[in-house]
């Protein structure tokens, strides 16, 4: 079963740096994913696809800031520098044959 | 520029039946799939409904499936859903996401979403 699991909130100092996880089931380390950035009343935005080799494509305008990475089962996205704006929430997405799954979602808090 | 725009959310009673519309520019439509997903108030990310680009495959989530109904006019750049049958737990918002390919892959560009309130 296409599982994602994502812790539900983190939080981090304005100008640091924070680690976001997603966690694929056992069965599927060779997925790549997504990672979405949902603002607080905005839809959602594509940030990054991390493939499993933690090789990137990034959306079109996302600063260096946003990066990601791979580690068996776990996708990252590592974000630095954080700033006001990015408090919000953060999603996985990964795929398979007629079939597209989300993670519950990360709420990040700027502090 | 990319751009999906939603349209055709409103208020409906249960049993009822919407239909959405997605309008995209920007991007040759045939050469990308187009999905649909949804966000409950309060929740997280939902998929509803994929279709390729040359809408010969369709796929459905079970909390879906036989009530709605995912199409494609590429002549007018333009994505729907027909919902039909539609129950309290069909009220959310309903986004329309390009996908980064051809035959369904991670979705990179999203609109703005459509509020569908189903309710007497």
């Amino acid at each position: 079963q296409l599982v994602l699991t994502q812790s539900p909130s983190a939080s981090a100092s304005l100008g640091a740096s924070v680690n976001l996880t997603c966690t694929l089931g056992s069965w599927h380390s060779s997925y790549a994913i997504a990672w979405h950035q949902q603002q607080p009343d905005q839809g959602p935005r594509y940030l990054m696809k991390v493939n499993s080799d933690g090789s990137h494509i990034k959306g079109a305008g996302i600063p260096d800031r946003f990066s990601g990475s791979s580690s068996g089962t776990e996708r990252y996205l590592t974000i630095s520098s954080l700033q006001p704006e990015d408090e919000a929430d953060y999603y996985c997405q990964t795929w398979g044959t007629g079939k597209w799954v989300f993670g519950g979602g990360t709420k990040l808090t700027v502090l | 520029e990319v751009q999906v725009l939603e349209s055709g959310g409103g208020l409906v009673q249960p049993g009822g039946s919407l239909r959405l519309s997605c309008a995209a520019s920007g991007f040759t439509f045939t050469n990308y799939a187009m999905n649909w997903v949804r966000q409950a108030p309060g929740k997280g990310l939902e998929w509803v409904s994929s279709i390729n680009g040359n809408g010969g495959s369709t796929y459905y989530a079970d909390s879906v499936k036989g009530r709605f109904t995912i199409s494609r006019d590429n002549s007018k750049n333009t994505l729907f859903l027909q919902m039909n049958s539609l129950r309290g737990e069909d009220t959310a918002v309903y986004y329309c996401a390009k996908d980064g390919g051809q035959s369904g892959t991670y979705f990179d560009y999203w609109g703005q979403g459509t509020l569908v309130t189903v309710s007497s």
